[in-house]
């Protein structure tokens, strides 16, 4: 199986700027999960969708926001960029039905934002 | 407020020597935990779950629940054990596992 793959790999943008960032999970798995990674905080959680559904969010601003399509793809997309989230934006995928998940997450190798 | 704990940046040992990578987690639910490792140039992938209870590359890590810890240890250290190693709680929400906390990270390193 084709491991979880995320585009693009690296990107650079200026402050105010937009930024989407797009996820394709591995076959199979409806669920997919957003993480920022920085030196500072570490991996903290953004969003997870399932089912087209958001269904937990992270404490993070409006202006992080997400989305899912039927065939379980996913972006996420940051507004009005700023300095500080410049970081490593992690996807995960995991196989869930509406009422069992295995628990492990399958990552990708992640978007790197550098806000410039 | 959950929360998950790995007091060690780094933890440098020597090849055969035991390790231990602590991990304190603050929950008021049941937790469930995991351990995931990256490897260099690697991505972040499970190691092991408690609720497995298994052994994985001579790998264990008991759920101390009194002690609210879940520390990962191995008896012989090797040196592809280098790697970071990250501790991290369910939250689990209406049955989501996606929302995971994790720890800040544990670099090991395994010298010859």
């Amino acid at each position: 199986k084709a491991g979880v793959t995320q585009t693009p790999r690296y990107l650079i943008k200026t402050r105010g700027q937009q930024v989407t960032l797009s996820c394709s999970p591995i076959s199979g798995h409806r669920s997919v999960s957003w993480y920022q990674q920085t030196p500072g905080q570490g991996l903290q959680f953004l969003f997870e969708y399932f089912s087209e559904t958001q269904r937990n969010k992270g404490n993070f601003p409006g202006r992080f926001s997400g989305r899912q399509f039927s065939n379980s793809r996913s972006e996420m997309n940051v507004s009005t960029l700023e300095l500080g989230d410049s970081a490593l934006y992690l996807c995960a995928s995991s196989f869930r039905t509406s009422g069992y998940n295995t628990g492990e997450l399958f990552f990708g190798e992640g978007s790197r934002l550098t806000v410039l | 407020a959950q929360r998950v704990t790995q007091p060690e940046k780094l933890l440098s040992v020597f090849k055969g020597a035991p390790v231990e990578l602590k991990c304190n987690y603050s929950y008021s639910g049941s937790p469930e935990l995991f351990w995931y490792v990256q490897y260099s140039r690697q991505r972040l992938q499970l190691l092991l779950r408690h609720i497995s209870r298994e052994s994985i590359k001579g790998f264990t890590a008991d759920l101390n629940k009194g002690e609210t810890s879940f520390h990962l240890k191995k008896p012989f250290a090797q040196e592809e054990d280098s790697a970071m190693y990250y501790c991290a709680l369910s939250a689990n929400y209406g049955g989501s596992q996606g929302n995971l906390i994790f720890g800040k990270g544990t670099k090991l390193s395994v010298k010859p």
